[in-house]
């Protein structure tokens, strides 16, 4: 159980385009939703936390225009970044918890994420 | 200071022996604790949760929480060439805003053949 999937898994685009990145809740329903980068060796950074039916949060010096979140379902939230420069290139990682009710409803489990490459 | 801290390593332990991984947190009301694994170039995978004080088991892995002295510790037994990767230590803390986890940054584990 408690399975969370990202598409597409790797993804190259030309500087200026669109990118979005699917995170989907597979066994459960994810009231909450996580957005996370990484970039090489060093350690994740929260983008912003994702809920069900309202606006996404983001962490300070995340620019909300740029990257637009939908948390559209239960099960279902997308990352948009929005013309994507080469700074952007980065490994994207969606979380889920399990949300109230549920035994371990604190825990967050990852999806297997998304490496961008802005050429 | 850094909410979540974790020595970067690398931790190099001989295939067989006990790894030790410690970690400490600021935020004195915290409840949940975390460890995760993280393969280079992979995401992070749940390792197991500690929520009282004292030593929780699930195979080769043990993790302790001490919340007077505000660390956490994973031991992993037996290492294995496999158990080499980056390991993650996350705290909610009291009342964190959305449910967010602090991450430390990380201890990468070097298991040697």
């Amino acid at each position: 159980g408690a399975v969370v999937s990202q598409h597409p898994s790797r993804v190259i685009c030309k500087s200026g385009t669109s990118v979005k990145i699917e995170c989907r809740s597979l066994d459960f329903q994810a009231t909450t939703m996580f957005w996370y980068r990484q970039f090489p060796k060093k350690s994740l950074m929260l983008m912003a936390t994702s809920n069900e039916g309202s606006k996404a949060t983001y962490e300070q010096g995340v620019e909300k225009d740029k990257f637009l979140i939908n948390h559209a379902s239960l099960t279902l939230s997308t990352l948009t970044v929005t013309s994507a420069h080469p700074e952007d290139s980065s490994f994207y990682i969606c979380s889920a918890r399990l949300g109230a009710g549920a035994v371990s409803a604190d825990t967050q489990y990852f999806g297997p994420g998304t490496r961008l490459t802005v050429l | 200071q850094k909410e979540v801290e974790q020595n970067s390593g690398p931790l190099s332990v001989p295939e067989g022996a006990i790894a030790s991984l410690n970690c400490t947190y600021s935020d004195r009301g915290s409840q949940s604790f975390f460890w995760y694994r993280q393969y280079s170039g992979k995401s992070p995978e749940l390792i197991m949760s500690i929520y009282s004080n004292g030593d929780k088991e699930d195979g080769r892995f043990t993790a302790q929480l001490n919340k007077a002295s505000q660390y956490v510790s994973l031991l992993i037994r037996d290492s294995q060439p496999s158990d080499s990767a980056t390991y993650l230590c996350a705290v909610e803390p009291l009342g964190a805003a959305g449910n967010k986890l602090t991450f430390g940054g990380g201890t990468r584990v070097l298991v040697k053949p």
